[in-house]
């Protein structure tokens, strides 16, 4: 199994500003992933972070919006720019095991607040 | 596009009574269907990988089946730390991403002792 260190865990946030979230792994991983919980709604993925690539994102989610970085095989930041109420979610970085048949493994989460 | 249905929202039982959890599927091509387990203020933590129509696998109290079209998880005997949110999630050929999971909104369970 992967343990996922995200940083930080909470955050209350003014409207217009923006947020970084950190996300280290214990392992190299290619593949990690970012995750929205929206409240009443489903996990929903952001977008898919390999090192050395941009990133690929979801429908509806866009790089000027949620910019990811993936320096290296074992962290990953996402960046949540320019925040209104709406963006007010958990979000989780999630990577997949290494022959673990696609399972992934999540971190913590990160809730954030937007006023 | 892939859909996840999960029922009942929520479920309240006393500890001993046991029960099901449903998630109803739309797929073009199952991959794998995950359940996992999530406490308040946690992310996620994996239960269980089904693979075809019906696999079954236990984990102490908790089993689950799966057919061509719905997954349950069955909870034998509760006890209140079996309290969390469960989610369903699969995974299809189909979708854009390899590794994309397609999650349920969940069922909040509530054991009470």
């Amino acid at each position: 199994s992967a343990v996922i260190s995200q940083k930080p865990s909470r955050d209350i946030c003014q409207r217009g500003t923006s947020l970084t979230i950190q996300c280290q792994v214990d392992s190299q991983v290619t593949m990690m992933f970012w995750y929205r919980q929206q409240p009443g709604q489903s996990l929903t993925l952001i977008a898919t972070a390999n090192q050395g690539s941009e990133a690929t994102y979801e429908s509806g989610f866009v790089i000027d919006k949620f910019p990811i970085s993936r320096p290296n095989l074992t962290f990953s930041t996402l960046t949540v720019s320019n925040m209104s109420p709406e963006d007010s979610s958990i979000y989780l970085c999630s990577v997949q095991g290494l022959g673990s048949n696609e399972k992934l493994f999540f971190g913590s989460g990160t809730q954030l607040s937007v006023l | 596009e892939d859909q996840v249905t999960q029922s009942p929202e929520a479920l309240r039982l006393q500890e001993g009574e046991s029960s099901s959890l449903n998630c109803s599927y739309t797929v073009s091509g199952l991959r794998g269907l995950f359940w996992y387990r999530q406490d308040p203020g946690k992310g996620p933590e994996f239960l269980f990988t089904l693979y075809s129509a019906g696999e079954e696998k236990e984990k102490e109290r908790l089993k689950a089946t799966l057919t061509k079209k719905e997954s349950f998880l069955h909870i034998t005997a509760p006890k209140p730390e079996d309290s969390a949110t469960y989610l369903c999630a699969v995974q299809s050929y189909s979708g854009g991403s390899n590794y994309k999971l397609t999650f349920g909104k969940g069922t909040l369970l509530t054991v009470n002792p």
